[in-house]
């Protein structure tokens, strides 16, 4: 069965490093991927989705994310993160041929130290 | 503006007493689900319908009804809440289910139920 891991839970960053969060999928062949981020009080918003091509996906907010086939990997970066970035993070995966059986991790939460 | 409304945002009940969570979508999208989010678990799907008078059930949907009476709303029904039912609920809506199609998050609804 199709799953997702984060493994985690809680990151914490200072404002202006640099941030990988992680994401591994196991799936019987290359799903679409995506990346959302959910606010404090808000719904989820997509960062970036990576459907096939260039394997580095640009996506909003100056996030990236690179999908590494021979590791089942879909981790988002950003180069120096802002305050406002502070949010919880969710890696999802889903099948090419029914959207709607997507599956999501279970999440990372971005704590921005000052 | 497009977007996904849900109402209400935050709603504490007692066991037992129905109730009833709206969502509606203002751009015509053909698809809309509900997904619960609980703390570890990540987001997971409760019910989906692809369109009107069409819905089917996911991943977790005992003790949830739904109905899509019109093309733009998609209520969500706890006929009889019970304490497990106590989580954050998002609405959300795509055009179809094509390849990749973008789901678009309400700002979720936090139910507690006593």
């Amino acid at each position: 069965a199709q799953s997702v891991t984060q493994p985690d839970i809680h990151i914490t960053v200072s404002e202006g490093a640099s941030l990988e969060l992680r994401c591994n999928y196991s799936y019987g062949a290359t799903p679409y991927l995506f990346w959302y981020v959910q606010s404090p009080g808000q719904g989820l918003q997509l960062l970036l989705k990576y459907f096939s091509g260039d394997t580095l996906v640009q996506g909003i907010k100056g996030f990236e994310a690179e999908f590494k086939r021979s590791q089942s990997s879909f981790n988002l970066r950003k180069p120096s993160v802002h305050w406002s970035d502070a949010a919880e993070y969710f890696c999802a995966v889903a099948p090419r041929y029914n959207n709607n059986d997507m599956r999501f991790g279970a999440g990372t939460r971005l704590t921005v130290k000052p | 503006e497009a977007q996904v409304t849900q109402n209400p945002r935050y709603l504490i009940t007692v066991t037992g007493k129905k109730l009833t969570v709206t969502c509606s979508q203002n751009m015509n999208h053909e698809y809309m689900s509900w997904y619960r989010q609980d703390p570890g678990l990540g987001l997971r799907q409760i019910y989906y319908s692809m369109n009107v008078e069409v819905t089917d059930k996911g991943d977790v949907p005992e003790g949830y009804k739904v109905s899509r009476k019109e093309k733009r709303n998609f209520p969500l029904i706890l006929e009889s809440p019970s304490p497990n039912q106590t989580s954050l609920y998002f609405c959300a809506s795509s055009l179809g289910l094509a390849g990749g199609d973008e789901q678009f998050f309400g700002p979720g609804t936090r139910l507690t139920v006593l």
